[in-house]
């Protein structure tokens, strides 16, 4: 099984839609949660961190945690074509950084 | 207030020479991580090393790879051999402590081409 499971996509959506994005991790006693972006031959970049069950906003973007079904997610409000890229989803434990595959966005104008 | 530093951006190699690559964290980080990535994967977790220390090397292949963080001078990441499987970029990210705490923040990446 492994650690940190996303759908590889690609994801398609129009400009202006919801982007959702979704990830499940292995290990019960992760500790944080993040997400990065990642334009194609850039390095990632954090765009929103979560440590606590429920909801956290900034801006455009919601990250949401539930921790007993061991999911963690990212909704987009409002896409925009400069939103494509691919977002890759990362858990800490520890010593641990584990970063999932990333699901490939595609935001069409 | 520079960030992670990574050098050379871009390396060719041919079949059996070395590789390295080197890593300046940021100004006040400890923590130094390693990742390869090959295209249209996700980062695949290599090293994460504390000044003159390995801490983790369980994602780093046993044989040609080492890395080390000495106490003056940059993270270097060695591949002795290479072969064209290693073709890919290599990321290095440093935080002020453990990843349980906050965020990495990566350098450019090293990407490396065997011949």
């Amino acid at each position: 099984q492994k650690e940190v499971e996303q759908n590889s996509g690609p994801l398609s959506v129009p400009e202006g839609a919801i982007a959702s994005l979704n990830c499940t991790y292995s290990d019960r006693g992760s500790q944080s949660f993040f997400w990065y972006r990642q334009y194609s031959g850039k390095s990632p970049e954090l765009i929103m961190s979560i440590y606590s069950n429920g909801d956290k906003e900034d801006g455009r973007f919601t990250a949401q945690l539930n921790k007993a079904s061991q999911y963690v997610s990212l909704l987009i409000r409002d896409s925009q074509p400069s939103d494509s890229a691919t977002y890759l989803c990362a858990v800490g434990l520890n010593n641990d950084m584990r970063f999932g595959a990333g699901t490939r966005l595609t935001v069409k104008p | 207030n520079a960030g992670v530093m990574q050098n050379p951006r871009h390396l060719v190699r041919r079949r059996g020479q070395e590789a390295r690559l080197r890593c300046s964290p940021m100004k006040g980080h400890s923590h130094v991580y390693w990742y390869r990535q090959l295209p249209e994967e996700g980062l695949k977790f290599m090293v994460y090393l504390q000044k003159e220390n390995i801490i983790d090397e369980s994602g780093m292949p046993k044989e040609r790879f080492s890395a080390e963080f000495p106490k003056e001078g940059p993270s270097i990441l060695r591949i002795q051999q290479v072969v064209r499987g290693d073709s890919a970029a290599y990321f290095c990210a440093s935080s002020p402590g453990l990843p349980s705490t906050g965020e990495l923040f990566f350098g450019e990446g090293s990407r490396l081409t065997v011949l």
